[in-house]
């Protein structure tokens, strides 16, 4: 059983351009969310997709939107790229919808470098 | 903000017990205790999760005081692969899904 994964690994973009990356869920899961983890930092919670909406948000510009397809996959976008937004960026997905306490399985991440 | 407090590094030999402790004082009734972790250039990777009792799987056990206002991770047998960023971090099981990380507890375990 394949967990969550993420494309592409890595990424090298300069500023001012747009950016997407993609996330597939684990088999069985129908919730996916997004994080950015700056260097030394803990991941930060961007926003979580259940049946192919933006559910909730964290505090991020509307610079960063989003995806969810109806296999439960998802993309992230990330437009007018700033030095800033070079992060890890990490899909999580879970297997229900809101007010669980299961697991978040998290993917490898991808690296986005801003130059 | 992280709603827990950890301190930012430990060391521990390989072998030993690895005791991790969070501070999380202001926890709520239905709040849950999580601890994940994060190996070097990897994501996240839940351990365990509690609510008021004791809880042991096959990787870690998970201790919470009787007030709830701290707990200590147990790795009973530290290996070098334990080497990582211990999160631990409280959520509610009613409110949402999402984690809200803090910058954790660097573990290092040496030879």
């Amino acid at each position: 059983d394949a967990g969550v994964t993420q494309s592409p690994t890595h990424l090298i973009k300069t500023r001012g351009q747009q950016v997407t990356l993609r996330c597939s869920p684990k088999s069985g899961h129908d919730t996916v969310s997004w994080y950015q983890q700056a260097l030394g930092q803990g991941p930060q919670f961007i926003f979580q997709y259940y049946e192919e909406e933006e559910r909730q948000r964290g505090n991020f510009p509307d610079r960063f939107s989003g995806h969810q397809f109806p296999n439960y996959s998802s993309e992230l976008n990330v437009n007018a790229l700033l030095l800033g937004d070079s992060a890890l960026y990490l899909c999580a997905s879970s297997p229900q919808g809101l007010g669980t306490i299961n697991e978040q399985f998290f993917g490898p991440g991808t690296r986005l470098t801003v130059l | 903000d992280a709603k827990t407090t950890q301190p930012p590094s430990m060391d521990c030999a390989e072998g030993r017990a690895a005791n991790l402790p969070c501070n999380h004082s202001t926890i709520s009734g239905n709040e849950y205790v999580y601890w994940y972790r994060q190996i070097h250039s990897q994501g996240p990777q839940y351990i365990i999760h509690g609510l008021k009792n004791n809880e042991t799987n096959e990787m870690a056990s998970l201790i919470i005081t009787e007030d709830r206002k701290s707990s200590t991770l147990i790795l009973p047998h530290a290996t070098l692969r334990d080497t990582a960023v211990y999160y631990c971090i409280v959520r509610a099981s009613y409110n949402t899904d999402k984690l809200i990380f803090g910058t954790g507890t660097r573990l290092q375990v040496f030879p």
